[in-house]
């Protein structure tokens, strides 16, 4: 069965750089997530999109900002990158809202 | 706020031997539960999910959970671990349950190391 698909799966950057981390859920979800997991510790929710609008907001740093196109994938952009960034970066997918999601792979952005 | 706690950091059980997970949540209604399990450097993988019904609840890989009210529990289960079952497992929270497109809230984890 299909996936979600994130790509790139790896990332390094400097820090002040820019990043763009790309999100395809699986076919016929319209429901996309964004959580961070830093080094040891659990998944954090950042930001959803339900039909391409905004739906739920976590802890996301006003320096990031994210969307969802009308293809329903979903675009997390970073900005003024820092060290504490470094981050595994997880996108899932659901159909509808208040159902289970399922997760990508993650991107690993490393900030030097 | 919701929150979700996972006991145990750490747990060591022997192939073959039974296993049980904890998890307790903080929440004034019912929500939406989940277990996650996810290998070293790998997304998560989806266990199984409790949303109503019948309180015992049976996922992939032979997992189970029971979902009790009265405890605030999730606790996780299986009758027989494979060294394979080594991995992180996370407990997870939707809490508003309604109509939104919300973020899971996660216990901070429990490493399960299998002995051979």
């Amino acid at each position: 069965a299909a996936g979600v698909i994130q790509s790139p799966r790896h990332l390094i950057k400097e820090k002040r750089e820019t990043a763009t981390l790309k999100c395809y859920p699986i076919p016929r979800h319209d429901t996309v997530y964004w959580y961070q997991q830093g080094p040891g510790q659990d998944p954090q929710f950042l930001i959803s999109f339900y039909e391409k609008m905004q739906s739920d907001k976590g802890s996301i740093p006003d320096r990031f900002s994210a969307q969802q196109f009308s293809d329903y994938h979903s675009e997390l952009n970073m900005s003024s990158l820092e060290l504490g960034d470094s981050a595994l970066y997880f996108c899932a997918s659901s159909l509808g809202r208040g159902v289970e999601q399922y997760f990508g792979p993650g991107t690993r952005l490393t900030v030097t | 706020a919701q929150s979700v706690t996972q006991p145990d950091i750490h747990i060591t059980v022997s192939e073959g031997a039974s296993l049980e997970l904890r998890c307790n949540y903080s929440y004034g209604a019912t929500p939406y539960l989940f277990w996650y399990v996810q290998s070293p450097g790998q997304g998560l993988q989806l266990l199984l999910k409790y949303f109503s019904g019948d309180t015992l609840v049976q996922g992939i890989k032979g997992f189970e959970a029971e979902f009790k009210r009265s405890q605030s529990s999730f606790n996780l289960r299986k009758p027989s671990v494979h060294w394979s079952d080594a991995a992180e497992y996370f407990c997870a929270v939707d809490a508003d349950s309604g109509g939104g497109a919300d973020g899971l809230t996660f216990g901070k984890g429990t490493h399960l190391i299998i002995q051979p």
